[in-house]
């Protein structure tokens, strides 16, 4: 069956950078996006951005301008979202999602577990 | 960007009854609008894409209508597991991707 497994949670300082990775297994990987997207404590959903595993394009909410990079390792399935210059308003539960259909249609299922980032001194 | 308000925040209802959750966006988004349920310490997981298409293995008892700017989801006869948290989504504006503010279904 289709699935995204992430890495587990991190602690982080202020300032620093997480790299959260999400391996998918059960499809071909190159033929679905894949998408990011946060939930703060308590919080709704925020969508921060997506990759195509096949080209390596990327959007990217403007948010998250100049701190967000996504990136995939074909040879291992798994995608990875890098956010830099962390704050303690980035401490949320962050997801990887993939697209119900190839090509980009942009509604989400499976989603991986999720990985809970701490951003604390 | 494109602002999606839920409502009600809470809804308390009894299982058996029936649930009518509203979405408005800020700007027409056609009918590129989604609802995803969340329960408890779990990821999100996708109910309708397209305002109306019940996404695969999603009971009949959820539907979704509605198009531009208002739509609703409806949950027929609620059942004791889909007490839990509701989200719309939209496609049609983007980036960025957006995501409602959420609408508690709670158990009366």
């Amino acid at each position: 069956q289709v699935q995204l497994v992430q890495s587990g949670a991190e602690v982080m300082q202020p300032g620093a950078s997480v790299k959260v990775s999400c391996k998918a297994s059960g499809y071909t990987f190159t033929t679905y996006y894949i998408h990011w997207i946060r939930q703060a404590p308590g919080q709704g959903l925020e969508w921060m951005g997506m990759i195509n595993p096949s080209g390596d394009s990327t959007s990217h909410a403007q948010k998250f301008q100049g701190r967000v990079t996504m990136t995939r390792d074909t040879s291992t399935s798994t995608v990875y979202m890098e956010l830099s210059s962390l704050r303690s308003e980035d401490t949320a539960v962050y997801y990887c999602a993939r697209e119900i259909f190839s090509g980009g249609s942009n509604w989400f299922d499976p989603w991986g577990q999720g990985t809970l980032v701490t951003v604390s001194s | 960007e494109t602002v999606l308000t839920q409502s009600p925040a809470t809804l308390s209802l009894s299982p058996g009854e029936r649930a009518t959750l509203s979405c408005r966006a800020s700007q027409s988004v056609g009918t590129y609008l989604g609802w995803y349920q969340q329960k408890a310490g779990q990821a999100p997981r996708l109910l309708i894409y397209d305002a109306t298409h019940r996404a695969t293995g999603i009971p009949a008892r959820f539907s979704g209508s509605g198009s531009e700017t208002d739509f609703t989801l409806t949950i027929s006869n609620l059942e004791p597991e889909d007490f839990a948290v509701y989200y719309c989504q939209q496609r049609s504006n983007w980036p960025p991707l957006t995501f409602g503010g959420g609408t508690k279904v709670e158990i009366k």
